[in-house]
């Protein structure tokens, strides 16, 4: 069983849509978060969810949105998709927050290309 | 502010040799360190950690010692295959471990 699971893997779209990039863990973990990694492989954490409750917002366009229905989901919202947007996001989930070395788990990633 | 900062690469070596890739850490308290890897059109998989000063994480013939007199945690492998051919990330979780910090990976190659 995967872990923590994204859909879709691959998502190619025109600018201007709105898109959305689902995740899910079986982990029991109380936390997730997206990251993103761009053409140069640079990874940049976007935000954090604990328990439901957003923790870390990092300096992205208003246009993305997470929504966590649960604590085992956290889903991206794209609104308005630009060119800049194509980028690998990758969905995450860590035991609890609190102690340092607990391992984060990340999901295969979703490849987006915005056209 | 926490920071990780890698050799820039890439990295290319032939098969069976010695690895290593750099890796220093800029943080406040007692962070934990991180190697991940990615391998080409996949996601990252751990490949090892240390949570305190002196600890060696290893795993896969790769190892890497937490230094905390020089801030460092390189990453090393005696006798590179092929199949190591990835992207190698460093990086640290702050004491709260609410986020891994990231450096810019370091891409690796190997020839046979």
């Amino acid at each position: 069983d995967t872990a923590v699971s994204q859909t879709p893997k691959y998502l190619v779209t025109q600018m201007g849509n709105d898109k959305s990039i689902k995740c899910e863990q079986n982990l029991g973990h109380d936390t997730m978060y997206w990251y993103k990694q761009d053409s140069k492989k640079f990874l940049k954490i976007m935000f954090s969810y604990n328990n439901k409750e957003l923790i870390i917002n990092e300096t992205v366009p208003n246009r993305f949105s997470p929504k966590s229905p649960d604590k085992a989901h956290l889903n991206l919202h794209i609104n308005s998709l630009e060119l800049g947007d194509s980028a690998v996001y990758f969905c995450a989930s860590n035991t609890n927050r609190g102690t340092s070395g607990n391992t984060i788990y990340f999901g295969e990633g979703s490849w987006l290309t915005v056209v | 502010g926490n920071s990780v900062t890698q050799m820039e690469g890439p990295v290319t070596l032939s098969e069976e040799a010695f690895l290593t890739i750099n890796c220093t850490y800029t943080a406040t308290g007692y962070p934990s360190l991180f190697w991940y890897v990615q391998y080409p059109g996949e996601g990252l998989q751990l490949l090892l950690k240390a949570t305190k000063a002196d600890d060696k994480g290893s795993n896969k013939g790769f190892e890497a010692t937490y230094r905390k007199e020089t801030t460092s945690f390189h990453l090393e492998k005696g006798s590179v295959q092929v199949s190591d051919s990835a992207v190698y990330f460093c990086a640290l979780s702050n004491q709260a471990g609410t986020a891994l910090i990231f450096g810019k990976g370091t891409t690796l190659s190997v020839s046979s």
